[in-house]
């Protein structure tokens, strides 16, 4: 089965870089989510999008971005990056319903590291 | 936002069962209580999910307490590759604050041995 695309896997920065993460849904999922993973610390809600427009905001700096295409794959923008960025950074998609018995499908993760 | 509160650690030795318990007294009626966990180095990955009954799927079973101030979740034989953090999350209906993502608080460490 089709699961959740992430790309790079693996990125390198500098400080004060910029950085695009790409995330490809499951076929037919219409949100996506966005998590920042700290060493050692727990998933951090970032973002999310449902339908291509933004349906709730967690703790993402202003230095960072997203949207959501008309394909639904989505893209986080981050910019001015600092040390402190380096991170696991993942990506859910979800079929949304109106209930709380949505299932979330994570993405493999992007691996920054900035330097 | 309603709060879970698991145990830090866990063991358990290969092929014996686990009960991995999750406290959540706090929990609204329309909350579902959902267990996600991260093996390392991956992304975390869904388990299984319930409301009021007891649920089992081919990974797990979630027994969810008649007043559901709590759940476990139950894997009948552990196996190496079960070793990973498991988070007990809660999520509401559209329009709560719990609604849409998935808040990860502490979870537990599984270690199975062989």
């Amino acid at each position: 089965a089709a699961g959740v695309i992430q790309s790079p896997r693996h990125l390198i920065k500098e400080k004060r870089e910029t950085a695009t993460l790409k995330c490809y849904p499951i076929p037919r999922h219409d949100t996506v989510y966005w998590y920042q993973q700290g060493p050692g610390q727990d998933p951090q809600f970032l973002i999310s999008f449902y339908e291509k427009m933004q349906s709730d905001k967690g703790s993402i700096p202003d230095r960072f971005s997203a949207q959501q295409f008309s394909d639904y794959h989505s893209e986080l923008n981050m910019s001015s990056l600092e040390l402190g960025d380096s991170a696991l950074y993942f990506c859910a998609s979800s079929f949304r319903t109106s209930g709380g018995g949505e299932t979330q499908y994570f993405g493999p993760g992007t691996r920054l590291l900035v330097l | 936002d309603a709060k879970t509160t698991q145990p830090n650690s866990m063991e358990s030795n290969e092929e014996e069962p686990v009960h991995l318990p999750c406290n959540h007294s706090t929990i609204s009626g329309t909350d579902y209580i959902h267990w996600y966990r991260q093996l390392p180095s991956q992304g975390p990955e869904y388990v299984i999910h319930g409301l009021t009954s007891n649920v089992n799927n081919r990974m797990a079973s979630l027994a969810i307490a008649e007043d559901r101030k709590s759940s476990t979740l139950i894997l009948h034989r552990a196996t190496l590759r079960d070793a990973a953090v498991y988070y007990c999350i809660l999520r509401g209906n559209a329009g709560g604050t719990s609604y849409g993502k998935l808040t990860f608080g502490q979870g537990t460490i599984l270690t199975v041995h062989p």
